[in-house]
């Protein structure tokens, strides 16, 4: 969707490595999600920031939405293979017709090699 | 925890046959979202549902329709399928009155072939 720009489309790490992935959206956000998905398979939730300005982390992964609440990064600290995956950030809009329909970015596939 | 449920979770139709996908939502969520997910794609909105009506209504084809029943699971019925209809089909839910909360879960997602 161009309301919602997601980058890098693909990123290859060695693992221990640091990674950044960043999500860009041209309308202000009410929420912003972070999915996982392993190819053909669901969206694991990762986290959702809903306040400008939030950091949230989970294990090694820490997200965080800008003061503006339009753009959002998910930083993973010293990668696994087990990061490995498509990762999906997924935009609640303010106004629209109903409420927490999402639209997702492209994704950005994340191989992390041993 | 209770996730959502969908079912089958894999279905081989023929074209222009019919296909019907069912979800179940997260107990005491009240809103259910359809989205379509194609080959290397992200997923797109199809339609959503709170309490039992439709609230809103994104690229959804004509040939498709949806409900959602009074026990709050949904069905997306498929009709005259195309091969272009191949895709994951994924059902979310979430409650309305927790909107901002971290409440917006998928199901595992319905694997629709189309040959």
């Amino acid at each position: 969707s161009q309301e919602l720009e997601q980058s890098p489309q693909s990123l290859i790490v060695q693992e221990g490595k640091n990674l950044t992935i960043n999500c860009t959206s041209s309308k202000t956000l009410y929420g912003l999600y972070w999915y996982k998905q392993k190819y053909g398979e669901g969206l694991i939730f990762l986290m959702m920031l809903q306040k400008g300005g939030e950091e949230k982390s989970h294990e090694k992964i820490t997200a965080k939405l800008d003061e503006k609440k339009q753009q959002s990064s998910l930083h993973i600290t010293a990668s696994q293979p087990s990061h490995a995956g498509i990762y999906l950030c997924g935009a609640d809009f303010y106004g629209g017709t109903s409420y927490g329909k999402l639209t997702f970015g492209q994704g950005t596939i994340l191989t992390v090699h041993p | 925890a209770a996730g959502v449920i969908q079912s089958p979770r894999h279905l081989i139709k023929e074209k222009r046959e019919t296909a019907t996908l069912k979800c179940y939502p997260i107990p005491r969520h009240d809103t259910v979202y359809w989205y379509q997910q194609g080959p290397g794609q992200d997923p797109q909105f199809l339609i959503s549902f709170y309490e039992k009506m439709q609230s809103d209504k994104g690229s959804i084809p004509d040939r498709f329709s949806a409900q959602q029943f009074s026990d709050y699971h949904s069905e997306l019925n498929m009709s005259s399928l195309e091969l272009g209809d191949s895709a994951l089909y994924f059902c979310a839910s979430s409650s309305l009155l927790e909107r901002g909360k971290e409440t917006q879960y998928f199901g595992p997602g319905t694997r629709l072939l189309v040959l």
